[in-house]
């Protein structure tokens, strides 16, 4: 089955800097690497997804890239401000090849924005 | 449009015992996917529902069990239960197969 590895498991970031986090995948079958936040008390909100016939997409402050043929993907966070401060989850599925849907979460990173 | 919404929100209960809980997916949404979350194991898969039809599981005991009604609304059943069945546990609903999944804020049990 599918495993992915997230790396790393804690990161502190000075406001106002950049934050990346990495996830690698191991099954080429997958196709779709959403990315999740999850607040203390809260479930995970989706923040940013990519499916692997693009190779990078951004959204305001967040973006992601995709490398197919290493097998990982990435998540970066520009101008972190306090309200970024979560943990992030990357995840893996090949849904959309066979229409039914299972994600594989990462291990989860603990993003704190110093002020 | 409302988000996805889970009851109870807090369970307690002893080793044992049995436990119910409900997921109303996103209106329009037909596919309804439950995780478990726990500190050690992260977040796993259970089972996905589509049209009342289960369509995948993950790798747990059949003491983990749900099913799906006509109005896309999901269970899910928890028999005999174990101090290590303590976790969150998340829904997601999506549109159908392949979309992006939209989680609730999740039921968390404790087993005692």
């Amino acid at each position: 089955g599918e495993n992915v590895e997230q790396h790393p498991s804690t990161l502190s970031v000075q406001e106002g800097d950049s934050a990346v986090i990495k996830c690698t995948y191991s099954d080429s079958a997958s196709n779709y690497f959403p990315w999740y936040k999850q607040e203390l008390g809260k479930g995970p909100q989706l923040i940013i997804d990519i499916r692997s016939n693009v190779g990078e997409k951004k959204d305001q402050r967040i973006a992601v890239t995709l490398n197919k043929t290493a097998k990982h993907f990435s998540l970066h966070i520009t101008e972190t401000q306090p309200e970024d401060s979560a943990v992030y989850f990357c995840a893996a599925s090949f849904g959309a090849n066979f229409g039914n849907e299972k994600l594989t979460f990462g291990t989860g990173t603990r993003l704190t924005i110093i002020p | 449009k409302a988000g996805v919404t889970q009851t109870p929100r807090y369970l307690i209960k002893t080793r044992g015992q049995q436990v119910t809980l409900s997921c109303s997916p996103i209106s329009g949404h037909r596919s309804v996917s439950w995780y478990q979350q726990t500190p050690g194991q992260g977040l796993q898969f259970l089972f996905e529902y589509f049209s009342e039809t289960q369509r995948n599981k993950g790798n747990f005991p059949g003491r983990f069990s749900g099913r799906q009604f006509s109005n896309s609304r999901s269970e899910m059943n928890v028999s005999t239960l174990e101090l290590g069945d303590s976790a969150l546990y998340l829904c997601a609903s999506s549109a159908t197969g392949g979309d992006t999944q939209y989680f609730g804020p999740g039921t968390r049990l404790t087993v005692l």
